[in-house]
């Protein structure tokens, strides 16, 4: 499969909390990135992070990658309401050009 | 910043109708894709299109689509006969080097498109 699968699948936290969202494959890939979607909306690419580094940080998001056990992780700290929208984990798999999306992680921000 | 732009926001057509769904991309961008999200549904790739000509494509995406890059600005999705599985939102996405080398996708913000 070429898709990551993102858990859990819906998460819901206080403003202020940290959010923290998995992403798990099982095929070799060149980069991962996360894509965060806004109800109704398009999909706004947040980070990349390539196969051969293991932590990205950009702003209040800091994202991991672990190439042995093929699981990457999105921590967004000290969450607002405007973070509330799905998240995904997208496969980059070398000689591919489509964006392959799974499910997401629908995060609630509440007030 | 630079932004892809698709219009109409909402597309309402009578089954068996043509519909054209448009997209201006990134200037600068080389690389043209369309995806659609059926409601409730996940995001599937339709198609990615380069140096004007599809480079590849989805089982989704059967005689009935087509695109088109028709001046310099525009890239174009025409579903020719729409049926009622083609409600959807479309997104348009463009990069400006091939995905899986480094560099995103930017997306516009969609079309809904309705089939009565």
């Amino acid at each position: 499969s070429q898709q990551g699968e993102e858990d859990p699948q819906a998460l819901s936290i206080q403003e202020g909390e940290n959010a923290t969202m998995n992403c798990s494959y099982k095929t070799s890939i060149n980069n991962l990135q996360w894509y965060r979607q806004n109800s109704g909306r398009g999909l706004v690419h947040l980070i990349l992070i390539r196969s051969n580094e293991r932590e990205k940080h950009s702003g209040r998001l800091r994202v991991t990658l672990d190439t042995s056990k093929k699981s990457s992780s999105l921590l967004i700290t000290a969450s607002r309401a405007a973070d509330t929208a799905s998240y995904f984990c997208v496969l980059i798999i070398q000689g591919a050009q489509k964006l392959v999306f799974g499910q997401g992680t629908r995060l609630t921000i509440n007030p | 910043e630079p932004e892809v732009t698709q219009t109409p926001s909402h597309q309402v057509t009578q089954m068996g109708q043509e519909v054209i769904l448009r997209c201006v991309p990134i200037s600068n961008h080389l690389y043209f894709y369309w995806y659609r999200q059926i409601l409730g549904q996940k995001v599937e790739f339709l198609v990615s299109f380069y140096n004007n000509e599809i480079s590849e494509k989805s089982e989704i995406f059967d005689d009935q689509f087509s695109v088109e890059r028709p001046d310099g600005s525009n890239f174009t999705l025409k579903i020719r006969s729409t049926k009622l599985e083609d409600s959807a939102m479309y997104f348009c996405a463009s990069s400006d080097i091939l995905t899986g080398v480094d560099q995103p996708q930017h997306f516009g913000d969609g079309t809904r498109l309705s089939i009565l």
